[in-house]
């Protein structure tokens, strides 16, 4: 499954709402269980990849409310509704559907 | 403290081997599948191979097949990546992952190890 991102990068200034979207080549959703099998990470430069959402909109234990994930199928959106100084980083989508497991390319997120 | 600790990452020739290693700490180790996901320089994430609970099952990515062999040694909460054959394209920091959930599927990665770099350069 080919995982695709758009943008590459945005900059947003802060306390602006940013949008990140993800589109797999085929559908991630497991009918028997109705669960998207997609998650997203965050990924700041030196640190390792930090999982945000998974099932597609479930937040990760300590992840600030302002994340949002949503979508089904193969077409999915993360949302940061305020964004923040310290949320400057790549995020990549992330699909667990099937082996091989497979990310988007990531979406680098700077500051306006 | 959920904790994972990669080493053995260096420098090494094309063909060449090495061996990786992860420790595991603060989390049933025998529970969950373990894997490995690489970024290149300049590149993006890219999963390489995962291990599932018992040990016998273990798939990989087509870019490592045939020449990455992983394992894990649940007495000692250790996962292992025996990498052979090395090609310049396979220069990247290795992390080691676990599952969110479950021993006998891919899952989410929920806990990551910092990362062990492997040069593979003449």
């Amino acid at each position: 499954i080919v995982m695709m991102q758009s943008p590459d990068s945005l900059a947003v200034s802060l306390g602006e709402r940013v949008t990140i979207t993800c589109r797999s080549s085929q559908s991630v959703l497991y009918t028997s269980n109705k669960r998207n099998y997609l998650a997203w990470y965050q990924h700041k430069a030196g640190q390792p990849p930090r999982l945000l959402l998974y099932w597609a909109s479930t937040r990760e234990s300590g992840v600030p409310d302002r994340f949002t994930g949503s979508g089904s199928e193969t077409n999915f959106t993360l949302t940061i509704s305020r964004l923040q100084a310290e949320d400057v980083a790549v995020y990549y989508c992330q699909q667990y559907y099937t082996s091989p497991s497979t990310f988007g390319q990531g979406t680098k997120l700077d500051i306006k | 403290e959920v904790q994972l600790l990669e080493s053995g990452g260096d420098l090494v020739q094309p063909g060449g081997s090495l061996r990786l290693s992860c420790a595991a700490s603060g989390f049933t180790f025998e529970s969950f599948a373990m894997s490995w996901v690489r970024q290149a320089p300049g590149k993006g994430l890219e999963w390489v191979s995962v291990v599932y609970s018992g040990g016998v099952s273990r798939y990989y990515a087509d870019s490592v097949q045939g020449r990455f062999t992983i394992s894990r040694d649940n007495s000692r909460n250790i996962v292992y990546l025996q990498m052979d054959s090395l090609r310049a394209e396979d220069t990247a920091v290795y992390y080691c992952a676990k599952n969110h959930l479950g021993g006998y599927a891919l899952y989410a990665f929920d806990v990551w190890g910092q990362g062990t770099l492997v040069t593979v350069s003449s």
